[in-house]
Formats: C-alpha cells, sequence, structure tokens
C-alpha cells in the first residue's frame, strides 16, 4: 500500500490552522496513524486509528478520514510545531510511511 | 518506563554484514511485536521488518526482503536486524519500535536510533 502525503512543505504564521492530507493507494478503513517528528530526534506519535489522539499529546492536533483519504489537522500552531509530520498505515503489512510534511512555523 | 536501546551500529564496508541489536526494558516483552524503520540522512522514514510477538510472524518492505532478516530473543528481551551485502543505500539511522498491542499498528514508542553508515 503506498502512502502519499500533500503538501511536501509548508509554511504558516504561529495561531494558523494547517492541514496535511494523506492518501491511500487502497482502502485502509482507519488503520492510519500520524507521528511527528523534530530534527535529530526520533518520531513521536500523534494521532493512531485515523482520529484517536495519542495520551499526551495536545487537543490542537486532530486526525479525520477513513478509507483513503485522511487529514491531519493542527490548530493554534504553536513555534514548537515545527516539525515533519508522517502518516503511516497499519492495515497490511508492510506498513509503510508517507513521504513526510515538513511544516515550518 | 519503557525503554528501547539499539546498538550495533557503525561504519562498514560495502558487501559487509551487521546486526543491529536493540534491547527492551519497562515492559512485557513477550505482550508486543517489534518494528524496525530506517531513515536515511536528510529523508523520511521507511518501514523496515516487523516480528510478532512470539517472534513467529516476520514482515519485511518488499523492496528490502532477502538481505534483511529480523529475529527476537524473548528470553533477553531484545529483538534483532541481520543486514547482509550492505551498499550505500543502506547508510541510515535505524530505530526499533514497539507496536501498540492494541491492533491499530501504530508505534507507540521509539528507540533514539543507531546510525549505520556503508563507506569503504
Amino acid at each position: 500500500i503506498q502512502m502519499t502525503q500533500s503538501p511536501s512543505s509548508l509554511s504558516a504564521l504561529a495561531g494558523d490552522r494547517v492541514s496535511i492530507t494523506c492518501r491511500a493507494s487502497q482502502t485502509i478503513g482507519t488503520y492510519l496513524n500520524w507521528y511527528q517528528q523534530q530534527p535529530g530526534k526520533a518520531p513521536k506519535l500523534l494521532i493512531y486509528a485515523a482520529s484517536s489522539l495519542q495520551s499526551g499529546v495536545p487537543s490542537r492536533f486532530r486526525g479525520s478520514g477513513s478509507g483513503t483519504d485522511f487529514t491531519l489537522t493542527i490548530s493554534s500552531l504553536q513555534p514548537e510545531d515545527s516539525a515533519t509530520y508522517y502518516c503511516q498505515q497499519g492495515y497490511s503489512n508492510p506498513h509503510t510511511f508517507g513521504q513526510g510534511t515538513k511544516l515550518e512555523i | 518506563e519503557v525503554q528501547l536501546v539499539e546498538s550495533g551500529g557503525g561504519l562498514v564496508k560495502p558487501g559487509g554484514s551487521l546486526r543491529l541489536s536493540c534491547a527492551a526494558s519497562g515492559f512485557t516483552f513477550t505482550s508486543y511485536a517489534m518494528n524496525w524503520v530506517r531513515q536515511a540522512p536528510g529523508k523520511g522514514l521507511e518501514w523496515i521488518s516487523s516480528v510478532s510477538d512470539s517472534g513467529s510472524y516476520l514482515h519485511y518492505a518488499d523492496s528490502l526482503k532477502g538481505r534483511f532478516r529480523v529475529s527476537r530473543d524473548n528470553a533477553k528481551n531484545s529483538v534483532y536486524l541481520q543486514i547482509d551485502s550492505l551498499n550505500a543505500d543502506d547508510t541510515a539511522v535505524y530505530y526499533c519500535a514497539r507496536v501498540h498491542n492494541s491492533g491499530w499498528g501504530h508505534i507507540d514508542y521509539w528507540g533514539q536510533g543507531t546510525l549505520l553508515t556503508v563507506s569503504s
């Protein structure tokens, strides 16, 4: 299953709301996860099962979608949200990642 | 506290082999599948392989089948990745990661990564 994210990069201002989309090459139900990676660090889980917020993750992160089209929305952007965001499908092995979206605040 | 500590990276010549190790602690190791994920310099995340909680089921990225071999030793709370016929494209940070056992396939804990550099 191929995962395609868009855009590849984007810039926004603190306080803005942005959306990142992820499209699967075949239906994956809601087996979609989102990760945030800061430079030089391991990725961090944000959202699993398309819309479930991982414990400890701020509520300004929201995931939605099902089937083949998914969205990660970040509201009230904070400077620390500058990072690269990846989607991953957990529907079938191999659990492929999208190519990433670099967000600059 | 869940901890995943990778080791075994370093500088290896093309054509060589290497085994990466990951020592797990702070959770019931036998209850979780484990993944290996890599990231080439300046590139995105690449899912490499998965080993089930028992070690009975193994999965690999389609493009990597044949040269990579994942295994685990539940008595030692460790997971391993053997890589053969190394080439420059294998240069990356290799992460060991725990798959949450709820069935959604998400990774809830990552190691800090170990850098493998393939160069002559």
